[in-house]
């Protein structure tokens, strides 16, 4: 189950700026453990989008950032463009239950 | 060019059980850790098995899930990450990914997957 929470949908016309929120608890992003960004294109493996809370693997473009505060992250798209419409899922590592990677719930980024 | 190809997906029957493999090409498959994800039809990413490299010690994590009935293991001589599932359920029923893990700070994140591969477990 996911312990990590994120809005179901966020939509924005091109162009245009889009966050996802990301939240965490005690045992996880508020512990410090760094928050991880996926992007998975509709019927398609995920792809790495952000990891370190902010940091752009090589080929993702600067439209993509990422932050992180207290037991919160976000994922902000700038310049939204239709080929970002997809879902995107936030990941850390939880100390709970022995320790466990965690996704959140995923959003959906509809480009109106 | 980094490469991970998930295979041994199948439709089986409760109870029963499967080997997926993930065969890796295109990086030093022994330096990084491996870990298998699933996501049933329509529904988000769960982790599911992790295992660090031979030289970080090569300790295995599991989900709750599936700790006990799932085991993972790698080959590097082969270059290819298992994931051994018995005693099968209905709830496991989802495409599996693979994925190469690497460290940031005292974690993972999980850098190139794979395409997936489909367990279907039905009576």
């Amino acid at each position: 189950q996911s312990v990590l929470t994120q809005p179901p949908s966020v939509s924005g016309a091109p162009g245009q700026r889009v966050t996802i929120s990301c939240t965490g608890s005690s045992s996880n992003i508020g512990l410090g453990y760094d928050v991880h960004w996926y992007q998975q294109l509709p019927g398609t493996a995920p792809k790495l989008l952000i990891y370190g809370n902010n940091n752009r693997p090589s080929g993702v473009p600067d439209r993509f950032s990422g932050s992180k505060s207290g037991t919160s992250a976000s994922l902000a798209i700038t310049g939204l463009q239709v080929e970002d419409e997809a879902d995107y899922y936030c990941q850390s590592y939880d100390s709970s239950l022995g320790g466990c990677y965690v996704f959140g719930t995923g959003t959906r980024v509809t480009v109106l | 060019e980094v490469q991970l190809v998930e295979s041994g997906g199948g439709l089986v029957k409760p109870g029963r059980s499967l080997r997926l493999s993930c065969t890796g090409s295109g990086f030093t498959f022994g330096d990084y850790a491996m870990s298998w994800f699933r996501q049933a039809p329509g529904k988000g990413l769960e982790w599911v098995a992790f295992i660090k490299s031979k030289p970080y010690g090569g300790t295995t994590k599991y989900a709750a899930s599936v700790k006990g009935r799932f085991t993972i293991s790698r080959d590097d001589s082969r270059s290819i990450a298992y994931l051994q599932m018995n005693n099968l359920e209905t709830g496991d029923t989802a495409i599996y990914y693979c994925s190469s893990g690497s460290l940031f700070w005292s974690e993972y994140y999980f850098d190139y997957w794979g395409q997936g591969t489909l367990v279907t477990v039905s009576s």
